[in-house]
């Protein structure tokens, strides 16, 4: 299974936005971009997650691009607990609704 | 509520020897799955089950195995351990298996094989 692709690492000012950007070009029609995230010694946590249409919640909003390649999930405003590894993820449903982890984005916020 | 809780939180093993971890989803959920992370690297796939039935499987050789009970808790058994199974080994569950939902973590089993 083809998985995203992110940058290594991203580094954002507390309080300013953070754009984390993934790269999915062979992602099929019926796969979803979930986005979790993870701090150490922890399980992942789950941020946000869409089909086609951009989509927002209490902790981020997805960007999703016309032609589904590319998405971007943003934090509107960062704080140093956003400070994490974020996964782009291919969410294959017709697979037993799998979870596709590409390597992550490693975010760290400066205060 | 509690969370999704894993058992143990840490195993030492020898080369060959056989694991079992086991899961605890939340109430209500009937769905869980099990990945494995290897230091630096994101989680990968390797079941999933829903209903008791074996829903999705990954990429992993036959030496992993799990079920799930009739309470929805599952085990995940590793035979014949090699160096390379040494990882995290996460649980997740959700409301269900096919949809779209949001999968809730365990804090995971840290594996070492010896």
């Amino acid at each position: 299974d083809a998985k995203t692709t992110q940058p290594n690492s991203m580094e954002s000012n507390e309080e300013e936005p953070v754009h984390l950007p993934c790269n999915h070009s062979t992602i099929s029609g019926t796969d979803y971009i979930h986005w979790y995230r993870q701090l150490p010694s922890q399980g992942p946590e789950y941020v946000i997650h869409g089909l086609t249409s951009n989509v927002n919640n209490r902790m981020a909003s997805l960007a999703i691009a016309e032609d589904r390649k590319s998405s971007t999930l943003i934090l509107h405003r960062a704080t140093l607990r956003d400070a994490a590894v974020y996964y782009c993820i291919r969410a294959i449903y017709n697979q037993g609704g799998k979870l596709i982890f590409g390597q992550g984005t490693e975010l760290s916020v400066k205060p | 509520d509690a969370g999704v809780t894993q058992s143990p939180t840490h195993l030492i093993k020898t080369r060959g020897q056989q694991v079992t971890l086991r899961c605890s989803p939340i109430s209500g959920h009937k769905s869980v799955s099990w990945y494995q992370q290897v230091l630096g690297q994101g989680p990968q796939f390797i079941f999933q089950y829903y209903e008791k039935e074996e829903r999705g499987r990954g990429n992993f050789p036959d030496r992993f195995s799990a079920r799930q009970f009739p309470n929805y808790s599952s085990e995940l058994n590793v035979n014949a351990l090699l160096l390379g199974d040494s990882a995290l080994y996460l649980c997740a569950s959700s409301l269900a298996g096919l949809a779209p939902n949001e999968q809730f973590f365990g804090p995971g089993t840290r594996l070492t094989v010896l």
